[in-house]
């Protein structure tokens, strides 16, 4: 049983075009995020999102919007993607009964051509 | 705002040898502090964290790390290590009032050799 799930693992697509990155975790958690690691490894915070707010990284560009179906669930939409959007980005979720301890999906590669 | 630093891009061992990656926190108040690993093509793995209490906290795979307020410090150690510790190595804290976002450090990439 797969905690938290992303789809696709990977994703090649041309610049301009529209895509999104599904991610599902069957934990019970509250709370959900998205991340991206660059080329470097580096992490970085793009969203957090429960059902009482939504929390946006500033930097993060408006092409990119998470969008949450319920509770379970929260996805990455991002428009009119550009090379430098290339990246592995990562969902996560967690309760804040357990202090905020983040459970990781297995990462989408996307990849923009 | 919080900043998280891991200092040694690259840390090399010989198998058997004491693991050692370093963090260091900026928050002047006690963050939550995590340390995750990441294998190759796999998403992340929490290692250990601390919240409160005892400042030696043991996690799996064998590592344990000590919050050390006076130095700001969190670092990750292992008393020996194996081969398949090979991994990147996260630094991560959460900061009250921060709506539970973590902040990373730039990662270490841990290179065991036999």
């Amino acid at each position: 049983d797969t905690a938290v799930s992303q789809t696709p693992k990977y994703l090649v697509t041309q610049m301009g075009n529209d895509k999104s990155i599904k991610c599902e975790q069957n934990l019970g958690h509250d709370t959900m995020y998205w991340y991206k690691q660059d080329s470097k490894k580096f992490l970085k915070i793009m969203f957090s999102y429960n059902n009482k707010e939504l929390i946006i990284n500033e930097t993060v560009p408006n092409r990119f919007s998470p969008k949450s179906p319920d509770k379970a669930h929260l996805n990455l939409h991002i428009n009119s993607l550009e090379l430098g959007d290339s990246a592995v980005y990562f969902c996560a979720s967690s309760q804040e009964a357990t202090e905020y301890e983040q459970y990781f999906g297995p990462g989408t590669r996307l990849t923009v051509t | 705002a919080q900043s998280v630093t891991q200092l040694g891009s690259h840390v090399s061992v010989s198998e058997g040898a004491l693991v050692l990656l370093r963090c260091n926190y900026s928050s002047s108040v006690p963050p939550y502090l995590f340390w995750y690993v990441q294998y190759p093509n796999q998403g992340l793995q929490l290692l250990l964290k601390y919240t409160t209490g005892a400042t030696l906290v043991k996690g799996i795979n064998g590592f344990e790390a000590e919050f050390k307020k006076s130095e700001t410090s969190f670092h990750l150690t292992k008393p020996s290590a194996h081969m398949s510790d090979a991994a990147e190595y996260f630094c991560a804290a959460i900061s009250s009032g921060s709506a539970r976002q973590l902040t990373f450090g730039s990662g270490t990439q841990l290179t065991v050799l036999p």
